[in-house]
């Protein structure tokens, strides 16, 4: 099993719909939980942290789950401009693949 | 307001060359980490600083070399170019692990 495991995709979602991605981790002593979006050819771009009780930040929710060992990024209301490649990070430098996301007219 | 600097943007190597890649942060930060980042492989981390004076091997270290030279600069270095090595480098720092990182704009290295 991978450290840090995602769902490549590509997500193509209509615009309005909401989509949701996950995250699983191996190391049940990770702290700390991040999300990250990267637009093609750009660098990563911090999105949000993801807190134990969960975090919003208008259309986009972050939570974890401990016991299973995941976070998942909520996306309501998607917009074209959401377009992008999502990673998820732990507080141990490790990043997943990350998952495409198409938002489609 | 220029965050993390990295230079060269792009770069073409040929087998067995050497090069530096250069990467300044004027945020204060500790910890400065240097990524490759490989279709379908995601980021791996190459080397970390925690603070300066200090650096440590991440994930795929063979075949790199770096130097934290002061607070604001930390140099990635190739000693010896192969193509495995063609990738797209990302210098990144933050002020601690558990706050997340700011990114370079990252080189795109070809080694042919």
């Amino acid at each position: 099993r991978k450290e840090v495991e995602q769902d490549p995709g590509p997500f193509n979602v209509p615009e309005g719909a909401t989509v949701a991605f996950n995250c699983t981790y191996s190391n049940s002593a990770s702290q700390s939980f991040f999300w990250y979006r990267q637009d093609c050819r750009k660098e990563p771009k911090l999105l949000m942290s993801v807190y134990s009780s969960g975090n919003e930040d208008g259309r986009f929710t972050a939570q974890l789950n401990r016991a299973s060992q995941y976070i998942s990024l909520l996306i309501r209301d998607s917009k074209l401009s959401d377009s992008a490649t999502y990673l998820c990070a732990l507080n141990d430098m490790r990043f997943g693949a990350g998952t495409r996301l198409t938002v489609k007219p | 307001n220029a965050g993390v600097t990295q230079t060269p943007k792009f770069q073409v190597l040929k087998t067995g060359q050497s090069m530096t890649l250069q990467c300044a942060q004027d945020m204060n930060h500790n910890s400065m980490y240097w990524y490759r980042q490989d279709p379908g492989m995601g980021l791996r981390l190459i080397y970390y600083s925690a603070s300066e004076g200090t650096t440590d091997k991440g994930e795929v270290p063979n075949g790199y070399n770096v130097s934290r030279l002061n607070k604001r600069e930390f140099s990635l270095r190739l000693e010896s170019a192969a193509p495995s090595q063609t990738s797209v480098y990302f210098c990144a720092s933050s002020e601690r692990r558990e706050v997340g990182y700011t990114f370079g704009s990252g080189t795109r290295l070809t080694v042919v």
